[in-house]
C-alpha cells in the first residue's frame, strides 16, 4: 500500500521562479519527513528533512512545510536553478529506520 | 567520505540463473538497507541490518532473494533463479542509527533478466 503519494509526477518552472512539490501521506506514525532528489543513473540523495513537531524547515534555497492535521507536505525551492532538474522524492519514517518513498515528481527548470 | 558503493552498476541476466551483488557502506555506519526502484516508482524497502544483525524483510523480498552482511561491514544481495519480474534498480543505503540520520544511497545495481 501506498502510504506516501506525490500526485503530481511533473513539473516545469521558469528559472528563478518558485518550484513547489506536494506530497501527501496516509500513516499518523510517521515522525520524520525527508525530501531526496536524483540525478539519472546516480543514487538518490539527501536534500532536506523535517520532524513532526515541527511546521518548517529551511535550508537556503529550499523550505519544506508540513501540515499534520492534513497530513500534507510541500517543499518549496527558491529560486529555481537549472541545476535543480531532478527527481525528487518525498520519504516518511517511522520505526527509527523504515523509510517509506513516494512515486517522485520531476522537475525540469527552463531557463 | 568516499559514499557508498555498489558493483556492479548492471548486470544482465537470463531467467533462471543466479545474480549476487555487493554494497559497500560508509565505514562508520552501522545501517544497511536494500531498496529496489522500478520505473516510475519510488525506491521500495526490501531489508535492513544493524551492524551484522538482519533486523527486518520486506513481504516483498521472496525466498528467492537472500542479503548478508558479514561482520558488519559489506552487504550482498543474492537473487536465485531469476524472473524477469526481478529486473529493476537495487539500491543500497547506510546511515548512523537514530531516525534523523538520513540515508547515504549508492548509484544502485541496474539488473535486467532476459
Amino acid at each position: 500500500d501506498q502510504q506516501v503519494k506525490q500526485n503530481s509526477p511533473s513539473l516545469s518552472v521558469q528559472e528563478g521562479r518558485i518550484s513547489i512539490l506536494n506530497c501527501d501521506y496516509t500513516n499518523s506514525m510517521f515522525d520524520y519527513f525527508l525530501w531526496y532528489k536524483k540525478y539519472p543513473a546516480e543514487g538518490p540523495t539527501f536534500l532536506i528533512s523535517i520532524s513532526s513537531i515541527k511546521d518548517k524547515n529551511e535550508d537556503g534555497r529550499f523550505t519544506v512545510f508540513l501540515n499534520k492535521s492534513a497530513k500534507h507536505l510541500s517543499l518549496h525551492i527558491v529560486p529555481s536553478q537549472p541545476g535543480d532538474s531532478a527527481v525528487y522524492f518525498c520519504a516518511a519514517i517511522r520505526n527509527d529506520y523504515k523509510l517509506s518513498f513516494g512515486a517522485g515528481t520531476t522537475v525540469t527548470v527552463r531557463a | 567520505d568516499t559514499g557508498v558503493s555498489q558493483d556492479p552498476r548492471h548486470k544482465i541476466t537470463k531467467r533462471g540463473q543466479n545474480v549476487t551483488f555487493r554494497c559497500d557502506p560508509i565505514s562508520e555506519h552501522n545501517r544497511l538497507y536494500w531498496y529496489r526502484q522500478t520505473l516510475g516508482q519510488g525506491p521500495e524497502f526490501l531489508t535492513y541490518f544493524q551492524n551484522e544483525a538482519q533486523l527486518e524483510k520486506s513481504r516483498l523480498l521472496s525466498d528467492r532473494f537472500s542479503a548478508e552482511r558479514p561482520k558488519g561491514s559489506f552487504s550482498t544481495l543474492e537473487i536465485q533463479r531469476t524472473e524477469q519480474g526481478d529486473s529493476a534498480m537495487y539500491l543500497c543505503a547506510s546511515s548512523l542509527r537514530g531516525f534523523n540520520s538520513p540515508l547515504h544511497f549508492g548509484n544502485g545495481t541496474r539488473l535486467t533478466v532476459t
